[in-house]
């Protein structure tokens, strides 16, 4: 079935680190891809998405190029700050699928420290 | 705007209990999903909900259930709880729904099952 893999945290880094999550997926077909975010004490919100290969998400800093010939999605931000501590999510929509269901990756916690 | 609002957020209930969790979601947003959340299976998708018919359905027991009324608003239900039922529940909430859709999610209902 369907799957997304994402690397193990938790990830720390220094203020302007350049981070990198990676995200690899098993699907049938061309899934939409997503990143989601959770901040501490809030619920997921949508970071940045791509529809089809080699379309590139990008929102706040970070950016994931959906690359059909590796399976991979991974995200990538030139310059990390405190604020982007959160937990991060990859996630995959079935091209098969008429509604919104989505298939997560475990998530991947990210420590920014000053 | 008000965003998704999930009630009770916290609860705690003993084996064989039910359970029933609630969702208002944005306000115009047809389709409501669900999803569950645990340490150890991560997140999970429940069901979907769109215009009051269910549209998609994740492999879970059928103690697990959901409806959605004609104001867009959702109630989850859980029969039978066992141990492992567990885990934050969230929903969220989307203005098409599609799998390309962004999904805007509550902050969780947190069941505790002793």
């Amino acid at each position: 079935g369907d799957s997304v893999t994402q690397m193990e945290g938790p990830v720390t880094l220094s203020e302007e680190a350049f981070l990198t999550i990676n995200c690899t997926y098993t699907a049938t077909g061309y899934p939409s891809l997503f990143w989601y975010v959770q901040y501490p004490g809030e619920g997921l919100q949508l970071l940045l998405k791509a529809t089809k290969a080699d379309d590139k998400g990008s929102n706040k800093g970070f950016e994931a190029t959906y690359r059909k010939e590796t399976t991979s999605f991974h995200l990538e931000k030139g310059s990390v700050q405190v604020s982007d501590s959160a937990v991060y999510f990859c996630a995959l929509s079935a091209p098969n699928q008429a509604g919104t269901a989505l298939i997560f990756g475990k998530g991947t916690t990210l420590s920014v420290s000053s | 705007k008000a965003g998704v609002t999930q009630t009770p957020r916290y609860l705690i209930k003993t084996r064989g209990q039910q359970v029933t969790l609630s969702c208002s979601p944005i306000s115009g947003h047809r389709s409501v999903s669900w999803y569950q959340q645990t340490p150890g299976q991560g997140l999970q998708f429940l069901f979907e909900y769109f215009s009051e018919t269910q549209r998609n359905k994740g492999n879970f027991p059928g103690r697990f259930s959901g409806r959605q009324f004609s104001n867009s608003r959702s109630e989850m239900n859980v029969s039978t709880l066992e141990l492992g039922d567990s885990a934050l529940y969230l929903c969220a909430s989307s203005l098409r729904g599609g799998r390309a859709g962004e999904l805007f999610f509550g902050e969780g209902s947190r069941l505790t099952v002793l």
